[in-house]
């Protein structure tokens, strides 16, 4: 079964640092592009960050570019999100997801056909 | 960044109405979109890719449309499972964006 497993999320402070890791398992995880979106309570879905399959291309959302990284281990089947200098508005539920293949983008990621169940930050004090 | 707007942002239906939602992108993208559908406390599953090909294992009572700028999710019975909120997204280019959502609610 083709699965996304997050986890790494917490309440943490403003300015404080969390990383977020997704595990995969049931596909050949180094064959394609993964994401983070993420999504604030109450409100709808904000692409964050995305990875190629080789690890060699990434690409952020201006709202996170400097202090967010993306990384994957392609032995580990695991994709990670190093998220620093957090702020209260990057409070949200964080999915992982993985890139469809049939989408037929000609950017690294199109559209996401596997989801992760989320994994929860919260900055606050 | 493209801006992707839906409408409407609630929708009120009864089972076996045909539901109607759009997709407006600030410019072109050519038919690079997807749609979703999210239920509360789930993640968003995938329904439509590249505006108009059906996931597999999608039923077939959804389907989308359009091109460029102006696109359209369609169910074509609402049956009790489709209540939810249903969002698009453009893979033109980066950053990826997702419209502001449509919450399908019982009449």
């Amino acid at each position: 079964e083709v699965q996304l497993l997050e986890s790494g999320g917490g309440l943490v402070q403003p300015g404080g640092s969390l990383r977020l890791s997704c595990a995969a398992s049931g596909f050949t995880f180094s064959s394609y592009a993964m994401s983070w979106v993420r999504q604030a309570p109450g409100k709808g879905l904000e692409w964050v960050s995305a990875i190629s399959g080789s690890g060699g291309s990434t690409y952020y959302a201006d709202s996170v570019k400097g202090r967010f990284t993306i990384s994957r281990d392609n032995s580990k089947n695991t994709l990670y999100l190093q998220m620093n200098s957090l702020r209260a508005e990057d409070t949200a539920v964080y999915y992982c997801a993985k890139d469809h293949e049939g989408s037929g983008s000609y950017l690294a990621v199109g559209a996401f056909d596997i989801w992760g169940q989320g994994t929860m930050v919260t900055v606050s004090s | 960044d493209i801006q992707m707007t839906q409408s409407p942002s609630t929708l009120s239906a009864s089972v076996g109405d045909r539901v109607t939602i759009t997709c407006r992108a600030s410019q072109s993208i050519s038919s690079w979109l997807a749609w979703y559908q999210q239920k509360p406390g789930k993640a968003p599953k995938l329904l439509i890719y590249k505006a108009s090909s059906l996931e597999s294992g999608v039923p077939s009572r959804f389907s989308g449309s359009g091109s460029g700028t102006e696109f359209t999710l369609t169910i074509s019975s609402l049956q009790p499972d489709d209540f939810a909120t249903y969002y698009c997204q453009q893979y033109n280019s980066y950053s990826l964006t997702f419209g502001g959502g449509t919450k399908v609610e019982i009449k």
